[in-house]
Formats: structure tokens, C-alpha cells, sequence
């Protein structure tokens, strides 16, 4: 992967509402995509990956991202969330035969009361 | 559960010194890595290992060396700590296509 692109550096949205974290990535062959999320004073924690099959993912604490070849994105989403959603989002991406992830910049998510 | 441990959370070292980030991991993993956080940054890779005595650079090897003399250890070296050196330090294990990562070490260098 040669580089991941994420759009917003900050979103606040408030508390029930759906929100959605735009991913973009650059590579020239096949990746494996991920999001992890970092709260407040804690390392980076795996939140789903995409490898193959299915579009969508589903990972934890409801979130899900959908992978569009065409796009070349992976779009971070949650119908609903809560305060406790508050933290740094990292998508990341690495190349099928080489085990070097690339993060891209990050979105600090703040929900709002 | 898998753990990586970090020896230190924050560190405040002077300019010049030779400054040691020591990473433990629990899980037999092959890979190891070292990145630096930096607001608006990202992570950005310094140097991984992929084995014993095994290292590559990563994006931003310049003024750090690593050291991995054991399977569970990792170690990120400052040979001569600078202030642009400040930041937090992050590693991480890998295996099965996941990455495990540390609390992280916050160093300010003064």
C-alpha cells in the first residue's frame, strides 16, 4: 500500500446520531484493509479488517466499514453511537505479500451529549 | 489475551543523551514494529523486525537503530536524542494479518 488518505481529521456528531469516517487508499496491487481505534491514552486496538469475500465488514461495538474496489475506499460507519465512541480512528492498509501496514492520518470522533 | 508492554509511558530525556524504548511481547510473534504518533501524522513506521536479529527500515529510520537480540524483544534506540524527537512511540507485535500494539511511551526531549 502506498498510502492511506482519511479526509476528515476531526467529526463531532452527536450523541444516537449515524456517523461515518471516509478511508481512501492508494496501492497498486491487492491490500488488506483495517480500522483500529485509539481512545484516550491507550495504544491502537483493532476495530474489523477486510481480507477478502464480502464487501462488508463487521467489527466491534457496531461498527462496520464497507470495502468499494472501484473507489479504492473503506468507509468507516455506525448507525447510532455514544460518548463512549470518543476517540482517535486510524484506517490503515498493507499489501497482500508484505507485511508493512501504512496508517493513514487519523479522525478524532467527538460525541456530543 | 495477547499483550505488548511498553517499559516506560513517559520520558523526559535531554538533548545529546542516548536514549533506550523497550518493547515486550507475550505471543511468540515473528514481527515487531516501531512506530512514532504525531498529531495530524498518523503512524509512521520507523523500523520493523521479522525475525531475531532481523530489521528493515521503515519510513523514518533517520536517527534511531533498533535492536531485537530475542524473539520478544524489540528495542528502539535514540543515539542521540534531538527535540524533534518528541512524540509518542508505539510498538506493536503481529500475527494472523493483526496487529497487537502497546500503551505507548510519550518522550519529551528537552
Amino acid at each position: 500500500a502506498q498510502s492511506v488518505t482519511q479526509l476528515d481529521s476531526q467529526v463531532p456528531v452527536f450523541e444516537e446520531a449515524p456517523v461515518e469516517l471516509r478511508c481512501n487508499y492508494s496501492s497498486s496491487v491487492s491490500v488488506y484493509l483495517f480500522w483500529y481505534v485509539q481512545y484516550p491514552n491507550q495504544g491502537l486496538q483493532l476495530l474489523l479488517k477486510y481480507l477478502s469475500g464480502s464487501t462488508l465488514v463487521k467489527g466491534i461495538n457496531g461498527f462496520e466499514a464497507e470495502f468499494n474496489k472501484s473507489q479504492t475506499s473503506f468507509h468507516l460507519r455506525k448507525p447510532s453511537v455514544h460518548i463512549s465512541d470518543t476517540a482517535e480512528y486510524f484506517c490503515a492498509a498493507r499489501e497482500t505479500s508484505y507485511d508493512k501496514v501504512i496508517f493513514g492520518p487519523g479522525t478524532s470522533l467527538s460525541v456530543i451529549p | 489475551d495477547v499483550k505488548v508492554t511498553q517499559s516506560s509511558r513517559y520520558l523526559v530525556k535531554r538533548t545529546g543523551e542516548k536514549v533506550f524504548l523497550e518493547c515486550v511481547q507475550d505471543m511468540d510473534h515473528e514481527n515487531m514494529f516501531w512506530y512514532r504518533q504525531d498529531p495530524g501524522l498518523g503512524l509512521r513506521l520507523i523500523y520493523f523486525s521479522y525475525d531475531v536479529k532481523m530489521k528493515e527500515k521503515g519510513d523514518i529510520p533517520e536517527g534511531y537503530s533498533v535492536s531485537r537480540e530475542k524473539k520478544e524483544r524489540f528495542s528502539l534506540i535514540l543515539e542521540s536524542a534531538s527535540t524533534n524527537q518528541t512524540s509518542m512511540y508505539l510498538c506493536a507485535s503481529s500475527s494472523n494479518l493483526q496487529a497487537f500494539f502497546g500503551q505507548g511511551t510519550r518522550l519529551t526531549v528537552v
